[in-house]
């Protein structure tokens, strides 16, 4: 049982550059996040994905898409990367509304130069 | 509005008690959590609380559930240095359907030995 895979696990991109990351689980959850990790800021929500088909906005969702390609992925696309980027990006999933603890992936390390 | 505090870092020595604080402001939160993310890893659920709770213990862990005050505590006795990491306490905001965790900044503990 994998839980929770990303990938990739580290990437550098130049300012402009696109690229998406992949998030993959296999728990049969219906809700996916995706989230960004910077240094005394917390885990801050860009989008999220209640279940297979929808997608809504997180607290920062300007610069990225997402696309909740089936129940078990979910993937988030920087169309134009930009220095503001660089950050550990989480994917995580549960069934929140039986009150089920989040799983998260392991993280990706992006670097925007 | 939703915002979930804690300080950003707890120093203890080997064998100490630390006390991770956080105060939180969505008093509709069923559950409060408490997650543990290691160095170069994702977080993991590492204990939580039933709202209409005041204590919870857990082997080393004690959780303390302040809803007046809207504070949660959580105390990790004989303190090892396998302990060093940062903890995010979070709540659960929303309504069924759009249910999102809301996150702390995290607390990184550094345990001395």
């Amino acid at each position: 049982n994998a839980g929770v895979t990303q990938t990739p696990k580290f990437q550098v991109l130049k300012t402009g550059q696109s690229m998406t990351l992949q998030c993959a689980q296999d728990m049969n959850h219906n809700s996916m996040y995706w989230y960004r990790q910077d240094p005394g800021m917390g885990l801050r929500l860009i989008y999220y994905s209640a279940s297979e088909g929808t997608t809504d906005k997180g607290e920062v969702p300007n610069g990225y898409n997402v696309s909740r390609l089936n129940k078990r992925e979910f993937s988030l696309r920087l169309e134009s990367a930009a220095p503001s980027q660089t950050s550990v990006y989480f994917c995580a999933s549960s069934d929140l509304d039986l009150n089920e603890k989040l799983f998260f992936g392991s993280g990706t390390q992006l670097s925007v130069l | 509005g939703e915002d979930v505090e804690q300080s950003l870092f707890l120093s203890v020595r080997e064998g100490d008690s630390s006390v991770i604080n956080c105060t939180y402001t969505d008093s509709s939160s069923t559950y409060l959590y408490w997650y543990k993310q290691e160095p170069g890893a994702g977080l993991q659920l590492l204990t939580y609380i039933f709202s209409n709770m005041d204590m919870k213990q857990d082997q080393r862990l004690t959780v303390l559930l302040n809803k007046k005050d809207k504070h949660l505590s959580l105390r990790i006795a004989d303190t090892q240095t396998g302990d060093s990491a940062i903890y995010f306490c979070a709540e659960i905001g929303g309504t069924s359907g759009t249910y999102k965790y809301i996150f702390g900044t995290g607390t990184r503990l550094k345990v001395l030995a």
